[in-house]
């Protein structure tokens, strides 16, 4: 079945350290986002990248990292420079062509920085 | 800037009709999208418009004025299992496929 995976589910860190979100599609899908969502709020865009090895910020990009080296993996890096990193992440892809239309969101990962 | 709006909370009964609206100022615009979101998990598509018009998909339809700047997701026959947020998204245009979400519409349904 075609879809996007994330792991971990849950993710325990501690201050100071860095920690990478993965995000995998088998969707074929060109474009990949990185969306932070925090307790009772819309999602926020932290990075898009629309092809292979390009990647844009989003919105509150300061204190992650992507890389973009495969059409299928976007992983999120959140370093020890983001100041309030506990929250659930959601990773997300959408079509082009005929399935430009369609987004699809993985499950998610819930980071907790202890 | 990007803007979009959407009422904080409502409340229904099982079997009724409710409809969430979304209005949007946005530097462009390529399509609006409408996602449910359960606590605690990812959203789900549910539905896209990029023409004025309405779009009908079983028991949600949702609805688009380009000229207002507003959208609507209507639900009939409620059930439970539809509590949830329904998030609004613009998709602007350009060509790097960016989307803005509303901070979303938490649905409670009673019986």
């Amino acid at each position: 079945d075609g879809g996007i995976t994330q792991s971990p589910k849950y993710l325990f860190r501690k201050e100071g350290q860095n920690v990478t979100l993965s995000c995998e599609q088998n969707l074929n899908h060109d474009a990949m986002y990185w969306y932070r969502q925090d307790p009772g709020q819309g999602l926020r865009l932290i990075y898009y990248s629309q092809i292979v090895n390009d990647f844009q910020k989003g919105d509150i990009a300061e204190g992650y990292s992507v890389s973009r080296e495969k059409k299928e993996s976007f992983p999120l890096t959140v370093t020890s420079a983001q100041k309030n990193p506990t929250a659930f992440y959601l990773c997300a892809s959408i079509g082009t062509g005929n399935h430009y239309n369609e987004q699809f969101f993985g499950p998610g990962t819930r980071l907790t920085v202890l | 800037g990007q803007n979009i709006d959407q009422p904080t909370e409502m409340t229904a009964t099982e079997g009724a009709i409710v409809q969430i609206n979304c209005t949007y100022q946005t530097s462009g615009f390529n399509g609006l999208f409408w996602y449910q979101q359960h606590a605690g998990e990812a959203p789900t598509f549910l539905s896209y418009n990029v023409l004025d018009g309405l779009e009908e998909k079983g028991r949600f339809s949702s609805f688009l004025s380009r000229s207002k700047g507003y959208s609507y997701l209507l639900l009939k026959e409620l059930q439970m299992k539809d509590s949830a947020s329904y998030l609004c998204a613009v998709r602007l245009s350009g060509g790097y496929n960016k989307l803005i979400f509303g901070a979303g519409t938490r649905l409670a349904v009673h019986p």
